[in-house]
């Protein structure tokens, strides 16, 4: 299986700062990466998937990167609304694994 | 409005069984792969399951499989997920969520655009 390995675990903001978050992979996986949005007692909320493409109605502020090995999810100007935790998925091959997550909080 | 609900949570004995049911509504339920998603008390996102459109492929993460059965009824826009000789450790919110995906030149880029709000299961004694 591939394991996705995310770092922060966890990242203390403020509202307008800049925060990026990695997620790495154990084995190359093109661009198959998807960002999901978790808050609290809600349901996951894809932002982006191609490892960069962003979905339809996310904020620009979202923005991803990376090919093989190395993704970037990074917010510019966090907004109230962002503090979240995110999770990077997999797609390149079953099972479609997870990383273990990003809290961002508020500082 | 596209919308997943799921059914079926509840509490359970060790060694039960239960079935979730996820509904889909507003889009064309059988064109879509569907997957089952977990999450444990605390803990983070596990993809458990998916099916393509037809039921004729499923897929499943090692710790459920021979354990769990995904299947569909796209007659009645359904997934289902059976869940036999339930232990604690399966414990978890059971989510639901339609595959999407697009083509990028050769290349066809899966997602999951649209996640029910979940369904509780809980395996206690």
């Amino acid at each position: 299986d591939i394991q996705l390995t995310q770092s922060p675990s966890f990242v203390s903001a403020s509202v307008g700062d800049r925060v990026t978050i990695t997620c790495r992979a154990s084995q190359g996986i093109s661009s198959y990466l998807a960002w999901y949005q978790q808050k609290p007692g809600k349901a996951p909320k894809l932002l982006i998937y191609a490892a960069s493409t962003l979905q339809s109605g996310v904020p620009s502020r979202f923005s991803g990167s990376g090919s093989g090995t190395e993704f970037t999810l990074t917010i510019t100007s966090l907004q109230p609304e962002d503090f979240a935790t995110y999770y990077c998925q997999q797609v390149n091959s079953y099972p479609r694994t997870f990383g273990q997550g990003t809290k961002l909080e508020i500082k | 409005e596209v919308q997943l609900v799921e059914s079926g949570g509840g509490l359970v004995q060790p060694g039960g069984s239960l079935r979730l049911s996820c509904v889909g509504s507003e889009f064309t339920f059988s064109s879509y792969w569907m997957t089952w998603v977990r999450q444990a008390p605390g803990k983070g996102l596990e993809w458990v399951a998916n099916i393509k459109h037809d039921g004729s492929e499923k897929y499943y993460v090692d710790s459920v499989r021979g354990q769990f059965t995904i299947s569909r009824d796209n007659a009645k826009n359904s997934l289902y997920l059976q869940m036999d000789s339930l232990r604690a450790e399966d414990t978890a919110v059971y989510y639901c969520a339609r595959d999407n995906g697009l083509w990028f030149g050769p290349y066809y880029y899966y997602y999951m655009d649209v996640w029910g709000k979940g369904t509780t299961v809980t395996v206690s004694s």
